[in-house]
């Protein structure tokens, strides 16, 4: 089946730095990724789309210059949280969706999640 | 615009008895409809989905889930509840192909022993 990783799985630091948080699609080409944020107990907020080779489509309220989203391949997809605050600690969830091929089933694939937290 | 709706925060079943988690959506066309569990501090895992077909439509684990256009809904059903089904269940909409999904609030399952 389809697989998707992220990494780190859990990172902590301090306010002010960067984290670069990995997607790969593992088994599968996708072209493109999603990046979703979910805090405790609640549901999973869209963020931004990630196409392969191009710029990142962010949704309302997210700020495009915090949250840097690069797709370089058809099996990584990067969000580099920038200049990291305590507000930014989150839950951070990548999925993607193989578009042609034989795992074709218009299913996204999430990654098993990325716990950030920022002191 | 796409939304869904999960009304119940929790479920509470005990073991060996039938449970529904209930779900429905509002999109402007066709829906393309899904549902995923999430066990504590990990990702989704994809149960299933419906795109089109068979209204009934069945998943992982056992579980299974019907598609009904009129009342606009996609309950999650399991005829033999298990313990180990306790966790948190989203549903999930989008309307067009390579779309982001929009997920419901999500409903915590408890199964009792």
């Amino acid at each position: 089946g389809a697989v998707v990783s992220q990494h780190p799985s859990r990172v902590i630091c301090k306010s002010g730095t960067s984290v670069k948080i990995e997607c790969r699609s593992l088994d599968f080409q996708a072209t493109t990724m999603f990046w979703y944020r979910q805090f405790p107990k609640q549901s999973l907020m869209l963020m931004a789309t990630s196409n392969e080779g191009s710029k990142a489509t962010y949704e309302q309220g997210v700020e495009k210059d915090k949250f840097l989203i690069n797709h370089a391949s058809l099996t990584l997809s990067t969000l580099t949280v920038t200049s990291a605050h305590p507000e930014d600690s989150s839950f951070y969830i990548c999925s993607a969706s193989q578009t042609s091929g034989i795992l074709f089933q218009e299913t996204q694939y999430f990654g098993p999640g990325t716990r950030l937290l920022v002191l | 615009a796409q939304s869904v709706a999960q009304p119940e925060d929790q479920v509470n079943v005990a073991e060996g008895n039938p449970l529904t988690v209930k779900c429905t959506y509002s999109v402007s066309g066709n829906p393309y409809l899904f549902w995923y569990v999430q066990y504590p501090n990990r990702g989704l895992q994809f149960l299933l989905k419906y795109i089109t077909g068979d209204n009934l439509v069945k998943g992982s684990y056992g579980f299974e889930a019907e598609f009904n256009k009129s009342q606009t809904s996609f309950h999650l059903k399991k005829p033999s509840a298990l313990v180990s089904d306790s966790a948190l269940y989203f549903c999930a909409v989008r309307d067009q192909a390579g779309t982001a999904l929009i997920f419901g609030k999500g409903t915590t399952l408890s199964v009792s022993s």
